[in-house]
């Protein structure tokens, strides 16, 4: 199982708001900065919220990210079809001395 | 725009080493830190290791004791190499740049499938 840990599925319907989570440790989430990835069908994850809730260039800011104490969270509002994917968040954890990722949230749009 | 493209053998047989290459275009491997990822069904995503352009090396843990990573700058290349391949790493392998903090990948390649079967 991951380090970090996501609900395996979410779901909404178009224009909702959808939150995912991503729980860890003082040793990874609570003393370091979260990233969220995108990974549509076939692809590679995409970067989509980094240093917690920073956007790169060209991400809607529908997508926005925030983190408190040992977790934290990814919210997607004004949900769209083309959002239905996969989910991972990311961090480092200093007990392991290595990156750590979530299992994954698969978001369906209903 | 920085691009990565892994390449290498999709088939490995068990007991024998995995060896994948990725090339960088579009930007120089310095001075940045270039990482490997791996995503199998029942593991999620996995990062198996980074060389930074100067050639120093950080290993996971649980693979370090099969794991080889190396670079050719002139060929703007960075190598991948696992021993004593078994079925449990049979996935899609793929190539990254790092960002400047650990977790950060902005620049992916396409993914590379690896599997691990006689």
């Amino acid at each position: 199982q991951s380090v970090l840990t996501q609900p395996p599925s979410a779901s909404g319907t178009p224009g909702q708001r959808v939150t995912i989570s991503c729980s860890g440790s003082s040793s990874n989430i609570g003393g370091n900065y979260v990233f969220w990835y995108q990974q549509l069908p076939g692809t590679a994850p995409k970067l989509l919220i980094y240093r917690n809730n920073q956007r790169p260039s060209g991400v809607p800011d529908r997508f926005s990210g925030s983190k408190s104490g040992t977790s934290a969270s990814l919210a997607i509002s004004g949900l769209r079809s083309e959002d239905e994917a996969d989910y991972y968040c990311a961090t480092w954890d200093d007990s392991l001395s290595r990156p750590v990722f979530g299992g994954g949230t698969k978001l369906t749009v209903l | 725009q920085v691009q990565l493209q892994e390449s290498g053998p999709g088939l490995v047989r068990p007991s024998e080493t995995l060896s994948l290459t990725c090339t960088v275009s579009g930007g120089s491997i310095s001075p940045y830190y270039w990482s490997w990822i791996r995503q199998s069904a029942g593991k999620g995503l996995e990062w198996i290791g980074r060389i930074y352009s100067s050639g120093s090396t950080n290993y996971n843990p649980s693979l370090m004791s099969r794991v080889t990573l190396s670079l050719d700058t002139s060929k703007n290349q960075f190598s991948l190499k696992l021993t004593s391949v078994t079925a449990a790493d049979t996935a899609v392998y793929y190539c990254a740049r790092d960002g400047a903090d650990s977790g950060n990948y902005v620049y992916w390649g396409q993914g590379a499938l690896v599997i691990v079967s006689s």
